[in-house]
């Protein structure tokens, strides 16, 4: 059973902070790892997929992914109350197989 | 370029009916996927399609539902008989399996669900 794991929170921050966002996955053998974000009521968007150990940054955010641990996590630095949404990390073994995704974190920037 | 193309957005049925959705993935896209969003189990697979052929339907709950890709253009999935517990978010989704783009998977704006 591939599985990934993530707190559901809510994880509150305030305006200007840094906001850390952890994942974990069971299947050792996930390749491509994504972050998406989900505003109420509407559909998952992409924010960055990473596929390398480190660090991959696009603006205000960062992946971090450690294969050995099975861990990936996503920073975004100047947290804005228009980041507030759901975030579901996502997990994609091989190829065109479907990704797993997490449950997601519910994240709330405090103006 | 248009998205994946999702109809209905939203549906109200009475338990016993039959709901059909439909999907339009993006065009050049060859793999098609359906999942289920509800707040207890998030989002879950239900079927997808690689050039149209069903690859796995393990997620399907049971064999009210059934799922449908005749061609590259068009998927559907059908409930019948629909019951309350149906009643969800159904994410249509599409990806061209492109390395480049990591396998991205791009997703339709959603039907929601009301089975009553």
């Amino acid at each position: 059973q591939k599985e990934v794991e993530q707190n559901s929170g809510p994880l509150s921050v305030p305006e200007g902070a840094i906001a850390s966002l952890n994942c974990t996955y069971s299947d050792r053998g996930s390749q491509s790892f994504f972050w998406y974000r989900q505003y109420s009521g509407k559909s998952p968007e992409l924010i960055m997929f990473i596929y390398s150990n480190g660090d991959k940054e696009d603006g205000r955010f960062t992946a971090q992914l450690n294969k050995a641990s099975q861990y990936v996590s996503l920073l975004i630095r100047d947290s804005q109350p228009s980041d507030s949404a759901t975030y579901l990390c996502a997990v994609n073994h091989s190829g065109n197989t479907p990704l797993v995704f997490g449950k997601g974190t519910r994240l709330s920037v405090i103006a | 370029d248009a998205g994946v193309i999702q109809s209905p957005r939203h549906e109200v049925t009475e338990m016993g009916q039959e709901v059909t959705l439909r999907c339009k993935p993006i065009s050049g896209h060859n793999s098609l996927f359906w999942y289920r969003q509800t707040m207890m189990r998030g989002l879950e697979l239900l079927i997808y399609f690689n050039n149209n052929v069903p690859i796995d339907d393990s997620g399907m709950p049971e064999d009210r539902f059934s799922a449908k890709m005749p061609n590259a253009s068009f998927s559907t999935l059908k409930i019948q008989p629909s019951e309350p517990r149906d009643s969800a978010v159904y994410f249509c989704a599409s990806s061209s399996g492109s390395h480049i783009s990591g396998n991205t998977i791009y997703f339709g704006e959603g039907s929601w669900l009301t089975v009553v």
